[in-house]
C-alpha cells in the first residue's frame, strides 16, 4: 500500500520569495510521484513527475522537486513566488495498478 | 499534450434526477479512467476505476447502482449519478490513462455538480 502525507496545510509566502511544499510519502516499492496544482474549481494540472530517473525532477513554471528516498521524501520548491502561484498543491503517489493515492492538499497564498 | 474533455463543466439538477457526465481524451486512447470525488477544501478521493470495455471497479464505500460507470471506448467514459440527492452534490473529477502509459495522468476539468 501507498500513502502520501504533506505536511503543511497552508502555506503563506510574499511574493518573490521561495516557496517549499513538504511531501513524505509510504510505499512498499519503487513509486511514482506527482506534483499537482489546481486552481479553484478547475481540474489538476500535473507540475511535475518523478518515475525513477533524475532524483532532482524540473516542471513548468519553475518549480522543481527533489526525490530523496532515504527521507522518503518529494519536496515541492520554487525560487520566487508569483501571485499566479496562489492554489491548492497535491503530492501524489502511484501505486503498481495504477491508481493515484493524493495527499491531503497544500493551500499556498501569495502576498504582495 | 495529451487533453482529457469533461463535460458538463457545472449543472444544476432537482433532486431525483438522473444526471451524466462525460469525460473524452481526445488526443490519446485512454484504456483506464478514474473518477474522483472532491468536495470542498479536501482531496480527491478515488470513487472507480474502469477499463475499456470492461465493468468498472469501485472502491469500498461507494455505491456502484448510484454511480454508474460506462467506459465502452478507448475514447470516453461517462458517470451516471442515478437518483441524485443533495448530499451528492460534490466536485467530480475524471483522469484518463492513455494505451502505453506515456501520456501518464491526465484530468478533466472537473464538473460542480449541484443538487437543489
Amino acid at each position: 500500500a501507498q500513502s502520501v502525507t504533506q505536511l503543511d496545510s497552508h502555506v503563506s509566502v510574499s511574493e518573490g520569495t521561495p516557496v517549499l511544499l513538504r511531501c513524505n510519502y509510504s510505499s512498499s516499492y519503487s513509486p511514482s510521484l506527482f506534483w499537482y496544482v489546481q486552481h479553484p474549481n478547475k481540474g489538476l494540472q500535473l507540475l511535475l513527475k518523478y518515475t525513477s530517473a533524475a532524483t532532482l525532477v524540473k516542471g513548468i513554471n519553475g518549480f522543481e522537486a527533489e526525490f530523496k528516498k532515504s527521507e522518503t521524501s518529494f519536496h515541492l520548491t520554487k525560487p520566487s513566488a508569483h501571485m499566479s502561484d496562489a492554489a491548492e498543491y497535491f503530492c501524489v503517489v502511484s501505486s503498481n495498478d495504477y491508481k493515484l493515492s493524493f495527499g491531503a492538499g497544500t493551500t499556498v497564498t501569495v502576498r504582495a | 499534450g495529451a487533453v482529457v474533455s469533461q463535460h458538463p463543466s457545472w449543472v444544476i439538477c432537482k433532486s431525483g434526477t438522473s444526471v451524466k457526465i462525460e469525460c473524452r481524451s481526445l488526443d490519446f486512447q485512454a484504456t483506464t479512467m478514474f473518477w474522483y470525488r472532491q468536495f470542498p477544501k479536501q482531496s480527491l478521493m478515488l470513487m472507480a476505476t474502469s477499463n475499456e470495455g470492461s465493468k468498472a471497479t469501485y472502491e469500498q464505500g461507494v455505491e456502484k447502482d448510484k454511480f454508474l460507470i460506462n467506459h465502452a471506448s478507448l475514447t470516453l467514459s461517462t458517470l451516471t449519478v442515478t437518483s441524485a440527492h443533495p448530499e451528492d452534490s460534490s466536485f467530480y473529477i475524471c483522469s484518463a490513462r492513455g494505451v502505453t502509459g506515456g501520456h501518464g495522468y491526465t484530468f478533466g476539468s472537473g464538473t460542480r455538480l449541484t443538487i437543489v
